[in-house]
C-alpha cells in the first residue's frame, strides 16, 4: 500500500497564483484532512472530509478551498496564493471509527514569493 | 477549546539513556491520543495509538501512557540512540457527531549524542 500520496514535494508560487496540492490516500480511510505547519504555531487544521461530498472548515480556512468528489482524492486549492501561505501542508487520513489513528503523507513545502 | 501542551521543547540527552517526554491536554474528553514522530524535511510516523479506555501501549523500546483524568500522557523512550533523534508530537483527538478533530502540541525537538 502506498498510504498516503502528495504531491508536489515542493513548489514556488508568485503572490496571486493560484495552485492545486494533491492528496491521495489507497486504504480506503473516510476522514480526510488537511494541515500546514509553521515555525512555532505547530499544525493546524485547514479543512477536513467525513466522507465523499461533505466537506468542512478548521481553524484556518481563509485562502483555501477543497472538493472530496471520490473517498480517495482530497484536492486543496489555493485560490490566490499569497506570502502568508508559505508553510509546509501534510494531508492525512483515517478510518471511520474513532479508535483508528491516523496517517500521513509526506508533506509539500510550498513557498509564496 | 482544546490545548495540547508539549513538556520540554526540546532535550538533549547522551546515547544509552532513558528518557520520559510530557504531552498534556486541557480537555480530557477525548477519543485516543497518538504519538509522532518528524524527521526534519519529513512527514510524521505514527509511533503508538492509545485509546481513552487504555492505561499504557508498548513498542519496542517505545512505552507510551494515558491518565485522561489528569489530562497528562508521557511517552518512555528507553535505552535512548542517535537514530531516536527528532521531533515528537503529540495528538488528541476529540469528536461531536460525525466530526472529529486532532490536536497537536507543538512538540519536543530530542537530540541523542553519540
Amino acid at each position: 500500500n502506498a498510504g498516503v500520496t502528495q504531491t508536489p514535494k515542493f513548489q514556488v508560487l508568485k503572490t496571486g497564483q493560484s495552485m492545486t496540492l494533491q492528496c491521495a490516500q489507497d486504504m480506503n480511510h473516510e476522514y480526510m484532512s488537511w494541515y500546514r505547519q509553521d515555525p512555532g504555531m505547530g499544525l493546524r487544521l485547514i479543512h477536513y472530509s467525513v466522507g465523499a461530498g461533505i466537506t468542512d472548515q478548521g481553524e484556518v480556512p481563509n485562502g483555501y478551498n477543497v472538493s472530496r468528489s471520490t473517498t480517495e482524492d482530497f484536492p486543496l486549492r489555493l485560490l490566490s496564493a499569497a506570502p502568508s501561505q508559505t508553510s509546509v501542508y501534510f494531508c492525512a487520513s483515517r478510518q471511520g471509527n474513532r479508535g483508528y489513528g491516523y496517517t500521513f503523507g509526506s508533506g509539500t513545502r510550498l513557498t509564496v514569493v | 477549546k482544546q490545548e495540547v501542551t508539549q513538556i520540554p521543547a526540546a532535550l538533549s540527552v547522551p546515547e544509552g539513556e532513558n528518557l520520559v517526554l510530557n504531552c498534556s491536554f486541557t480537555d480530557s474528553a477525548i477519543y485516543n491520543l497518538q504519538w509522532f514522530r518528524q524527521d526534519p524535511g519529513k512527514g510524521l510516523t505514527s509511533l503508538l495509538l492509545i485509546q481513552s479506555s487504555q492505561r499504557e501501549q508498548t513498542s519496542g523500546r517505545l512505552n507510551a501512557s494515558l491518565d485522561k483524568s489528569s489530562g497528562r500522557s508521557t511517552l518512555y523512550i528507553a535505552a535512548s540512540q542517535p537514530g531516536d533523534s527528532a521531533t515528537y508530537l503529540c495528538a488528541v483527538l476529540r469528536g461531536w457527531g460525525s466530526n472529529y478533530k486532532l490536536t497537536f502540541g507543538k512538540g519536543t525537538l530530542l537530540t541523542v549524542n553519540p
